[in-house]
């Protein structure tokens, strides 16, 4: 069965300080892997996509990386700022379908 | 300007109503999605069309109609079937292997 499973579910961190968010998959056929920040109340927002030859992928403060063998990504975000706050979603896809991960909900306080 | 929009931001029900969602993009793309969002968890994809005047079924569609008769537009109605409306709604549209989210519609049961 196509899965996706993030961890933590949740996570505070002080503003500054710099965090990483796991996500897990069994899919097949790989596509590509994306990560979406979701604002609460508003629509997720594309961060980074990978293709299964990618292994990083930056967009300024947050550096994706993606272990296809393992079939693991993760998500670092360097010195977070209070605008960090929101749901982070790995998404996969699989030929014309996507496999959605639960989401980590991030605070950054300050 | 280009991309998806949703309407309305905030919708009430009352029980044994039905009510449309509705979505615009013009970003020229060809499939279509609507998903579901509870507190939570994962986006939950309930119909799709990937072409005009053809759509499909996803996970949760019992309750649920759509329309695709033009290539900007996919409505989504919610109807009195729907035992537990009460959800964040997105539309998405995109092409082979990417989305594209619009900003999401509030649907609250009275």
């Amino acid at each position: 069965k196509n899965q996706v499973e993030q961890s933590p579910q949740s996570l505070i961190i002080l503003e500054g300080k710099n965090c990483t968010l796991q996500c897990n998959y069994t899919v097949s056929p790989f596509s590509n892997l994306r990560w979406y920040k979701q604002d609460t109340g508003r629509g997720p927002v594309s961060l980074t996509i990978m293709t299964f030859s990618e292994n990083t992928k930056s967009n300024g403060r947050y550096t994706a990386t993606l272990d296809a063998d393992t079939k693991q990504s993760s998500l670092h975000i360097t010195a977070s700022q209070l605008s960090d706050s929101a749901s982070y979603i790995c998404v996969v896809s699989v030929s014309q379908n996507f496999v959605f991960g639960p989401g980590t909900r991030l605070s950054v306080l300050p | 300007d280009g991309g998806i929009t949703q309407s309305p931001k905030y919708l009430f029900r009352k029980e044994g109503q039905n009510v449309t969602l509705s979505c615009e993009q013009n970003l020229n793309h060809d499939a279509m999605y609507w998903y579901r969002q509870d507190p939570g968890q994962g986006l939950r994809l309930i119909y799709y069309s990937q072409i005009v005047n053809d759509f499909q079924k996803g996970d949760i569609a019992e309750g649920y109609s759509v329309s695709r008769e033009k290539k900007e537009s996919f409505p989504l109605t919610v109807t009195s079937a729907q035992k537990n409306p009460t959800a964040f709604y997105l539309c998405a549209s995109g092409r082979t292997d990417t989305q594209y989210f619009g900003p999401g519609t509030r649907l609250t049961v009275l």
